[in-house]
């Protein structure tokens, strides 16, 4: 199997506070995890490319300063919105790919609903 | 980069068939298909790694037209439970990958 985890599943928090999400591959080793947001009856927007090891590669218009991401080990990735603002709130959801599988199928954690008052 | 699908939105009866095109302008190396139930993650449905490839699953099939830079998911016989938004994902150099605009598909007794 591919298990992928996501915690918390939901948070709400305060304008100017931070909050981490945390994304795990449970039954294998994730080289490479994906971050991406989502917007009611939107589409899921690919933030970053988080590599074990390494810095994170953005997309166009992400703020690396404000959504951290560290890939500390093979299982696991974390996602820390600082100083959070009412407009991000959103659907974070992570997913990761499993090395010398043959393609790169995204296996995706359950996501997290991010709520900023 | 996000690929674009048609149609954006499409209700069916049961029983009745659909197609969901996916178009992008970059250079495919593969194409996804997922399927996503309101407030849920996306759920996999196949992947498409060759160009011509086409694959099945149950009364699900999609094609992938390397050359044209597109692929078509096939519902045909359509059930109650294929109801929710669908998304192709295409992978490009590196290890990018991106969601396609999606496709809400209803389906009513």
């Amino acid at each position: 199997g591919a298990v992928v985890s996501q915690h918390p599943s939901r948070v709400i928090c305060k304008s100017g506070t931070s909050v981490k999400i945390e994304c795990r591959s449970l039954d294998f080793q994730a080289t490479t995890m994906f971050w991406y947001r989502q917007f009611p009856k939107k589409s899921l927007m690919l933030m970053a490319t988080s590599n074990e090891g390494s810095k994170a590669t953005y997309e166009q218009g992400v703020e690396k300063d404000k959504f951290l991401i560290n890939h500390a080990s093979l299982t696991l990735s974390t996602l820390t919105v600082t100083s959070a603002h009412p407009e991000d709130s959103s659907f974070y959801i992570c997913s990761a790919t499993k090395p010398d599988s043959g393609s790169d199928t995204q296996y995706f954690g359950p996501g997290t609903r991010l709520t900023v008052l | 980069q996000q690929p674009v699908q048609s149609p954006q939105a499409v209700i069916l009866r049961e029983g009745e068939d659909a197609v969901i095109n996916c178009s992008s302008s970059k250079a495919l190396y593969s194409v996804h298909w997922y399927r996503q139930k309101h407030g849920e993650a996306p759920v996999f449905l196949m992947i498409l790694l060759k160009g011509g490839e086409q694959k099945g699953h149950e009364k699900i099939s999609a094609s992938f037209n390397e050359k044209k830079q597109q692929s078509s998911l096939y519902l045909t016989a359509s059930q109650l439970s294929y109801s929710g938004t669908y998304f192709c994902g295409t992978g490009g150099v590196g290890n990018q990958f991106y969601f396609g605009t999606g496709t809400s598909l209803t389906v009513i007794p």
